[in-house]
């Protein structure tokens, strides 16, 4: 089954602690992305990467950190996380659109909601 | 911001009646797409329209996509309680620094009440 799977599904931290989110898509998918969700503000995205070893910033990167050294994986890090990183996280991966015209329909994660005290 | 827009923010009808929602984007795009979320839960692809395409249908989907208005509306018809969501759309402009990023709207929040 086609999927995104992200680990873990919620997570309590405290203010300093660094934690990763993984995120691994078994579509073989080039284009992977970390969004983060709040209330009133829909879906930013804060790091994507179009290929393994390549990745760039979104809208909002401060304070992450990802890695792409597989193409399956691209895990979101925290290095020291602080209560406005509060929210709810989405990986997604797509085919990269490049030439060909491909169609860049996104699979989500089903999300990690992280609280930060 | 590239970000799609959607309006309204907020929807609520019966079983039974139509939902529409727009999406309004700023910029050229290759393709505009719709995903849905449940409460909590990762977005879910609904339909993809491209930029050369006007509507599109898929069950009880019709997407329209107008590019001189930089708009886009999303039809379900026959609405049932389990199409309670927000609804999202996303474009895609396929170009330059952008290549590959997709800009999703704040949503839609959609209730149908039995």
């Amino acid at each position: 089954e086609a999927q995104v799977t992200q680990n873990p599904r919620y997570l309590i931290t405290v203010t300093g602690k660094k934690l990763t989110v993984t995120c691994s898509q078994n579509m073989n998918h080039e284009y992977m992305s970390w969004y983060r969700q709040d209330p009133g503000l829909g879906l930013r995205q804060i790091y994507y990467s179009m290929n393994v070893e390549v990745t760039d910033k979104g809208d909002v990167p401060e304070g992450y950190k990802v890695s792409r050294k597989e193409k399956r994986n691209f895990p979101l890090i925290l290095e020291s996380p602080s209560p406005n990183q509060t929210s709810l996280y989405f990986c997604a991966s797509s085919l990269f659109p490049g030439t060909g015209g491909l169609d860049t329909e996104a699979f989500f994660g089903q999300g990690t909601r992280l609280t930060v005290v | 911001s590239q970000q799609g827009e959607e309006d309204p923010q907020a929807l609520s009808i019966q079983e039974g009646e139509n939902a529409t929602m727009n999406c309004s984007y700023k910029t050229s795009i290759n393709n505009l797409q719709w995903y849905r979320q449940n409460s909590g839960r990762g977005l879910v692809h609904l339909i993809l329209i491209r930029s050369n395409e006007r509507e599109k249908h898929s069950g009880r989907l019709r997407v329209t996509l107008d590019t001189s208005k930089k708009s886009s509306s999303l039809l379900i018809t026959a609405s049932r309680a389990a199409d309670t969501a927000s609804y999202f759309c996303a474009t895609d402009t396929a170009r330059g620094s952008t290549l590959g990023r997709l800009y999703f709207g704040r949503g839609t929040q959609l209730t149908v009440w039995p």
